[in-house]
């Protein structure tokens, strides 16, 4: 099974608005870490966003927050006021810390477009 | 610039040739990963360093690949008698908290002929 299933392979958003891209994840491990990084056609992977299994209020930096729900397993990337600057491909990635792994699963990615 | 850099940014070669990859993690970061994407798909974990030491291979790491991490700075991946199917971008990640985000660098493309 996937451990991280990002459903949509790409989104639409006009600028100024603000977009959802969704998220959702697979593990029994109890204790994990969820990430969002941003991919530019440079190629060059940006670190957004953290949230940890047992944090109790959601991430937020700056224009993004992840709308994390635990119980449902998922972690959507949500990201306000849209600029063109925000068009590339965005990953959702899991670490499972309990397992003692190290690395993290990546999604297949969802390619955000911003309409000018 | 004190982010993770990689060297070369492209690399072309024949297939049956060896390449070495090199990169350099933030200073203070003590944890170094290697992963591996090919078009259409996120990155692959292939390996992970703690300082010098390798504590973690995925199984996408064949034999032809090595990786090492002398002195806990700089690492470098070396893949023997490349194939077509080696041509990816390789990206590496150092990371300095356990629970941290891990900082990518540039990548290195890879095409073999």
């Amino acid at each position: 099974a996937q451990k991280i299933t990002q459903t949509q392979p790409g989104m639409f958003v006009q600028e100024k608005e603000a977009v959802t891209l969704d998220c959702t994840y697979d593990t029994s491990d109890p204790s994990y870490g969820l990430f969002w990084y941003k991919q530019p056609s440079s190629g060059e992977m940006i670190f957004l966003i953290y949230q940890g299994s047992y944090d109790q209020q959601n991430a937020t930096e700056g224009r993004y927050s992840l709308n994390f729900q635990k119980a449902r397993k998922s972690a959507n990337l949500v990201i306000s006021a849209s600029q063109l600057g925000d068009s590339a491909m965005y990953f959702c990635a899991m670490r499972e810390v309990s397992s003692g792994a190290n690395n993290l699963f990546f999604g297949t990615g969802t390619r955000l477009t911003v309409i000018p | 610039d004190t982010g993770v850099s990689q060297n070369p940014r492209h690399k072309i070669t024949k297939r049956g040739q060896n390449v070495t990859f090199r990169c350099d993690p933030i200073s203070e970061h003590n944890r170094l990963y290697w992963y591996r994407q090919t078009l259409g798909q996120g990155p692959e974990f292939l390996t992970y360093f703690q300082n010098e030491a390798q504590l973690e291979k995925s199984r996408l790491l064949s034999d032809r690949f090595s990786a090492e991490r002398p002195k806990g700075s700089f690492s470098t991946l070396e893949i023997q008698r490349t194939e077509q199917g080696d041509s990816a971008m390789y990206l590496c990640a150092s990371s300095g908290r356990k629970t941290g985000g891990q900082y990518f660098g540039p990548g290195t493309r890879l095409t073999v002929t």
